[in-house]
């Protein structure tokens, strides 16, 4: 049981580059989270997905889309990435409906020169 | 939408003094406040929750209390040691239970 994980763990990428960052879990869990951590901000929520198939837009939504294909998984996208996009992205997951607890990815740091 | 405000942004206490850290939300629909701790370069781990129905939760050396007429809950951490210093969030939820918001987080120093 490996939780959630995050792929990848370190990205350096060009301004108007494009990449997508990859949240897996494997406890059956149907909802799903995409945060960024900027210092003295705390986490910010970007998008999330209540079940396979459907997203929705956070706080901070511009600049990033998702998709949920399948219920373990959820991929955050960035198509032309920009300075301001420079953070540590967190993925989380929560059971579902009755249960409030969200558990976290380890991160993924993202520096867009 | 929902606001989180934490406070302080930063806290530091001697080894076995108690420490406080103190949120405040603004959606009254909210029913759910947990609190999470993160050591540097680490996953956001909870260490503590409360639903609305409750008024205060104990595990060990912390604790939670909760008002729901001022809007306010805290974290009370006692006996506090070294492996406490990390940065604690607080958080509520919003937007019919689906999500969380954060607080912007309070850097807790023990020094030994």
């Amino acid at each position: 049981n490996a939780g959630v994980t995050q792929t990848p763990k370190f990205r350096v990428l060009k301004t108007g580059q494009s990449m997508t960052l990859l949240c897996a879990q494997d406890m059956n869990h149907e909802y799903m989270y995409w945060y960024r951590q900027d210092p003295g901000m705390g986490l910010r929520l970007i998008h999330y997905s209540v079940g396979e198939g459907t997203t929705a837009k956070g706080e901070v939504p511009d600049g990033y889309n998702v998709s949920r294909l399948k219920k373990q998984n959820f991929l955050l996208g960035l198509e032309s990435a920009a300075p301001s996009q420079t953070s540590v992205y967190f993925c989380a997951s929560r059971y579902g409906t009755g249960t409030y607890e969200q558990y976290f990815g380890p991160g993924t740091r993202l520096t867009v020169t | 939408g929902e606001n989180v405000e934490q406070h302080p942004s930063t806290l530091s206490v001697q080894e076995g003094d108690s420490a406080v850290i103190k949120c405040t939300y603004s959606d009254s629909a909210s029913n759910y406040f947990p609190w999470y701790k993160q050591e540097l370069g680490k996953r956001p781990q909870l260490i503590i929750d409360i639903r609305s129905n409750v008024g205060e939760k104990k595990d060990q050396r912390i604790a939670v209390t909760l008002n729901k007429t001022a809007k306010h809950f805290s974290l009370h951490i006692t006996e506090t040691q070294p492996e406490d210093s990390a940065v604690y969030f607080c958080a509520a939820t919003f937007s019919g239970y689906s999500t969380l918001t954060f607080g912007k987080g309070t850097m807790l120093l023990v020094s030994p």
